[in-house]
């Protein structure tokens, strides 16, 4: 129940196309979803975050939906560049797990130019 | 502003030795986490530090330790290694509990057991 299960495991888009990135969730405690983003190298950085009052936030390129009725959330990246190539990860918490983010196993996202 | 910072970058061990791996949170921060990122298991929680306590831990074996100082930088503490410690140990920090707080991650330590 604590598992957060993200997809697709890797994807291949072209540059200005829009990537999807897949996550879905049992535990109905958590009110906190971040993704993060991982270059080759470097430690993940946040990405942008929802909280479940909210169907849709953008910022910038990147938008999360979240359906709570479905348990789902995902990363949409508009106008996609190659520079957007990375691994990104979906992420979950609630107030109670004190610290304790749920991470996806990440999709690797590669953006042909 | 300086971010989270770790050392070593790079660590290479023995089974059966001890490892010990140090961050610096951003300053302000006074909850540091430490994640262990294997090959193909995404990033797993390991620790969680606020104010010089432990406030709670993943589901690792009681070989995993750590601390906080008072200056709020953390040591993970990974005794009697196994080859499957081998990973990217990834530190984060935090200002404060709030679990919606923003966790910013430091860019890791490799450790290595041969």
């Amino acid at each position: 129940q604590q598992q957060v299960k993200q997809s697709p495991q890797s994807l291949i888009v072209q540059k200005g196309g829009i990537p999807i990135i897949n996550c879905a969730y049992e535990n109905t405690a958590f009110d906190y979803f971040p993704w993060y983003q991982q270059f080759p190298g470097k430690g993940p950085a946040l990405l942008i975050a929802i909280r479940p009052d909210v169907s849709e936030k953008k910022e910038g390129r990147f938008t999360i939906s979240f359906n709570k009725s479905a348990k789902q959330f995902s990363l949409h990246i508009m106008d996609s560049q190659p520079g957007d190539s990375a691994t990104y990860f979906c992420a979950a918490s609630h107030g109670g797990s004190q610290g304790n983010l749920i991470f996806g196993k990440g999709t690797k996202l590669s953006v042909k130019p | 502003e300086a971010g989270v910072t770790q050392s070593p970058t790079h660590l290479i061990k023995t089974r059966g030795q001890q490892a010990t791996l140090r961050c610096s949170p951003i300053s302000g921060h006074t909850s540091v986490y430490w994640y262990q990122q294997a090959l193909g298991l995404g990033l797993q929680f390991l620790l969680w530090y606020d104010e010089g306590e432990e406030r709670n831990r993943g589901n690792f074996p009681p070989r995993f330790s750590g601390r906080q100082f008072p200056n709020y930088s953390s040591e993970l503490n990974v005794n009697a290694l196994e080859l499957e410690d081998s990973a990217l140990y990834l530190c984060a920090s935090s200002f404060g509990r709030d679990p919606g707080n923003t966790i910013y991650f430091g860019e890791g330590s490799w450790l290595t057991v041969v």
